[in-house]
């Protein structure tokens, strides 16, 4: 079955303790995003990778890192986690190396105390 | 960055009644995608229209994209109540390899 998982799928931890949300896709994409989606300011990207070992920031990168070292796994890191970002994310792949029809990881609900 | 925006914000209707959710967005664009999410889920692809269409329909969904107002409508027609959900419209600019853009949503309440 053609999917995008993401692990976990929920996670509370504390404030400075390092983290990596995974994701990974069995559809061959090149293109990789990461989203955050918060109460009314809809979704807004992290980072996204246009193929292996490229990677460019999105909208809101800052506490973030990322690494598409193969194809199909897009690791979101979180060095040092904060409490604003406790959030709900989302990873997403795509065909193109542009935005075409994405594909929706069923997301992680992250809360950081 | 730019950003589409669905209005209205939040829509109440009947089950059997249309849905009509709108997009606007700021700059050129390739392409515009609506895309659902159902309450804390991954969001889902409903259908893409070109910047040099007009019009599209998939089942009781007819999207219409006017380039010269920067605006796009997503009808939903004889909803149903498994309609609920949130609808986002996103916009994948002409500029270069911009990410897709996504709105803030329509919360979409079909009540049985």
């Amino acid at each position: 079955e053609a999917q995008v998982t993401q692990n976990p799928r929920y996670l509370i931890t504390v404030t400075g303790k390092k983290l990596t949300v995974t994701c990974s896709q069995n559809m061959n994409h090149e293109y990789m995003s990461w989203y955050r989606q918060d109460p009314g300011l809809g979704l807004r990207q992290i980072y996204y990778s246009m193929n292996v070992e490229v990677t460019d920031k999105g909208d809101v990168p800052e506490g973030y890192k990322v690494s598409r070292k193969e194809k199909r796994n897009f690791p979101l890191i979180l060095e040092s986690p904060s409490p604003n970002q406790t959030s709900l994310y989302f990873c997403a792949s795509s065909v193109q190396g542009n935005p075409d029809t994405q594909y929706f990881g069923p997301g992680t609900r992250l809360t950081v105390l | 960055s730019q950003q589409g925006e669905e209005d209205p914000q939040a829509l109440s209707i009947q089950e059997g009644e249309n849905a009509t959710m709108n997009c606007s967005y700021k700059t050129s664009i390739n392409n515009l995608q609506w895309y659902r999410q159902n309450s804390g889920r991954g969001l889902v692809h409903l259908i893409l229209i070109r910047s040099n269409e007009r019009e599209k329909h998939s089942g009781r969904l007819r999207v219409t994209l006017d380039t010269s107002k920067k605006s796009s409508s997503l009808l939903i027609t004889a909803s149903r109540a498994a309609d609920t959900a949130s609808y986002f419209c996103a916009t994948d600019p002409l500029s270069g390899n911009t990410p897709l853009v996504f709105g803030k949503g329509t919360r979409l309440s079909v009540i049985a």
